[in-house]
């Protein structure tokens, strides 16, 4: 079952925050953050496994809640560069090897 | 290294012709993907292997696609024969293993006339 992400677009201006959420309906095993860039491929940004932990690359984080089902990305102190379409990418449990996508969060930083 | 690799980057053709997309995984790694990407659906998983075995093809759409890895190094994704609705990003990643990270080729843009 895809996951839900929200907003579905974002803008922001450098240096402000952002937050993007990630729901399932579905019990999580992991959850997979990228960052794609018009006409570029997905580029993997970080993941999380069950168990509520908090990881962070540069200045953007992210959480897991696994009883709620759902995560959610941090961006601090937004640079130009951030701008791009975020997907989240979700992995049940039971060995399920596989991820399902979400629709993605399109982010737009501006000067 | 130099990444996923995939071929053609850029592909038109006509209705009914066949469609063959190309993709080199990186060296070493045991999983392999291939995704679907159109504004409407998003990001869609067509099928994926392990140690060059498919493991799930739940997600191709129906029979005209079919996706072979013959060993580690190399993969296809057919279709046959190509409608407009196929038109999309086709993407192929690969990981060390499936439930690691990603690392996805640059693309190849389809277009079915």
């Amino acid at each position: 079952q895809q996951p839900v992400q929200s907003p579905q677009a974002v803008i922001l201006r450098e240096g402000e925050d952002a937050v993007i959420n990630c729901s399932s309906s579905k019990a999580l095993y992991s959850v997979h953050w990228y960052r794609q860039k018009h006409g570029e491929a997905p580029v993997f940004l970080m993941i999380l496994l069950k168990g509520g932990e908090q990881k962070g690359h540069e200045k953007i984080s992210a959480s897991f809640n696994e009883k709620k089902q759902q995560s959610s990305l941090y961006l601090t102190a937004s640079q130009l560069s951030y701008s791009g379409t975020y997907f989240c990418g979700t992995e049940g449990g039971g060995g399920s090897e596989k991820l399902v996508f979400g629709k993605g969060t399109k982010l737009t930083v501006n000067p | 290294d130099a990444g996923v690799i995939q071929s053609p980057r850029h592909e038109v053709t006509e209705m009914g012709q066949e469609v063959t997309l190309r993709c080199k995984p990186i060296s070493g790694h045991n999983s392999l993907f291939w995704y679907r990407q159109t504004m409407m659906r998003g990001l869609e998983l067509l099928i994926y292997f392990n140690n060059n075995v498919p493991i799930d093809d739940s997600g191709m759409p129906e029979d005209r696609f079919s996706a072979k890895m013959p060993n580690a190094s190399f993969s296809t994704l057919k279709i046959q024969p190509s409608e407009p609705r196929d038109s999309a990003v086709y993407f192929c990643a690969s990981s060390l293993r499936s439930q690691e990270t990603q690392y996805f080729g640059p693309g190849t843009r389809l277009l079915v006339l």
